[in-house]
């Protein structure tokens, strides 16, 4: 089984400052993944940045990255040089790679101020 | 290649209907799952599916709900008798592969139940 749990329920950031979002999580999966998804009032799913639990070194994709602390079950975002497009709802979640489910926090709205 | 589509994006039903959402994973994915997104939290999944076979369906309430992906043609998801607590967004996934590494989240069906 797995969780996942958001503990921000809102944050919010001025524009061009780094922010970051907190994640724990729990599973019984030996080989997981973890991953943060970004919800604009859209309401599209966009996957944001994923990292396998096996990767020691933490992913980054450009403005994004993460600190995946693995004993204490931790995997927070950091949004640097936040833009305003990045106000939305960030999901964190885990998958498993014997399974296809997905299960994801309960969210955290970020809001960027000009 | 086209994305995840879902159809369609809104859905209005009277308590007692029936409620069919589908969903058209993208080209050359077999895999398919589906999870409902209630106010305010976060996805929860539903059931996953791979052609003509449902793989786990350990999210999908026992009662009203049913959900299959044939030879040919979308995944539907079938509410019956559709009741208030199901007005929802239905969020469909589609991967290339088991394990659900890479899920490609369609737009979603909002659902409200009147």
């Amino acid at each position: 089984a797995q969780t996942v749990t958001q503990s921000q329920p809102e944050m919010s950031v001025q524009e061009a400052e780094t922010v970051t979002l907190s994640c724990t999580y729990d599973t019984s999966e030996n080989n997981y993944y973890l991953f943060w998804y970004k919800q604009p009032p859209s309401r599209q799913m966009i996957l944001v940045i994923r990292q396998e639990a096996y990767k020691q070194q933490n992913a980054t994709e450009n403005r994004f990255s993460v600190n995946f602390q693995k004993a204490a079950k931790s995997f927070s975002l950091k949004i640097s040089d936040s833009q305003l497009g990045d106000t939305a709802m960030y999901f964190c979640g885990s998958g498993g790679t014997s399974y296809g489910k997905l299960t994801f926090g309960q969210g955290t709205i970020l809001t960027v101020h000009p | 290649n086209a994305g995840v589509m879902q159809n369609p994006r809104h859905l209005v039903r009277r308590r007692g209907q029936e409620a069919r959402l589908r969903c058209s994973p993208m080209k050359g994915h077999s895999h398919v799952y589906w999870y409902r997104q209630l106010p305010e939290e976060g996805l929860k999944f539903m059931v996953y599916l791979q052609k003509e076979n449902i793989i786990d369906e350990s999210g999908m309430p026992k009662e009203r709900f049913s959900a299959e992906f044939p030879k040919e043609g979308p995944s539907i998801l079938r509410i019956q008798q559709v009741v208030r607590g199901d007005s929802a967004a239905y969020f469909c996934a589609s991967s290339p592969s088991a394990g659900g590494y890479e899920q490609y989240f369609g737009p979603g069906t909002r659902l409200t139940v009147t």
